[in-house]
């Protein structure tokens, strides 16, 4: 199985910052990665698919980067809303895998 | 809108089967996309369980082959899991997702505690 490394676990920031979590593969991915937002008591909402690509709907302050093992998600000026945990999860290799995901809090 | 939502018992013993259902709404499972059920436990760690495709071929993942099995009703656009011998460590949050690649719409999650 291709083990998905997400860091950090956990994630303080402030409003109006920019903050980056990052997930590493155990092998190539071929940029199929997913990202997605959890809110306390909701399910998961799909963010970002194929590395990059926004789902309708999601703010432009998000964005996701990478290939080959290594991809990011980045959230520039950080707003309220964007309390959540935040999962990457790839699907170029069965069993489709996730990140350990990130708990992102305001300082 | 696409929905999804699941139901079934909240707490089922070890040893016993733990059967859940997912009803769909706005879209029809026979119609294309494969439908999943994906766990998280309680620490947030994730895992895909399984799907079955709008063609009712059915994919499981290794780490739980001989234990589950999902199927459908197509008559009432509901998918089912069924996970065998369950442990305290099937204690878990369900969720029922539409895949495609990726899993774009989810359902609510249902809460299953593994308990005597």
């Amino acid at each position: 199985d291709i083990q998905m490394t997400q860091s950090p676990a956990s994630l303080s920031a402030s409003l109006g910052e920019t903050v980056t979590i990052e997930c590493r593969a155990t092998k190539d991915i071929y940029s199929n990665l997913a990202w997605y937002q959890q809110k306390p008591g909701n399910s998961p909402q799909l963010l970002i698919y194929d590395t990059n690509n926004l789902t309708d709907g999601v703010p432009s302050r998000f964005s996701g980067s990478g290939s080959g093992t290594q991809y990011s998600l980045k959230i520039n000026s950080l707003q309220s809303e964007d309390v959540a945990s935040y999962f990457c999860q790839q699907y170029n290799n069965y069993p489709w895998t996730f990140g350990g995901g990130t708990k992102l809090e305001l300082k | 809108e696409i929905q999804l939502q699941e139901s079934g018992p909240g707490l089922v013993k070890p040893s016993q089967s733990l059967s859940l259902t997912c009803s769909v709404t706005g879209y029809t499972i026979t119609s294309g996309y494969d439908w999943s059920w994906i766990r998280k436990f309680p620490g947030n760690k994730m895992e895909w369980m399984g799907y079955i495709s709008y063609s009712g071929n059915t994919n499981y993942n290794p780490s739980l082959k001989s234990r589950i099995s999902i199927t459908r009703d197509t008559s009432k656009n509901q998918f089912f899991l069924q996970l065998n011998s369950v442990t305290t460590e099937d204690t878990a949050t369900y969720y029922c997702a539409r895949y495609y690649g990726y899993f774009d719409y989810w359902g609510q999650g249902v809460m299953v505690t593994v308990s005597s």
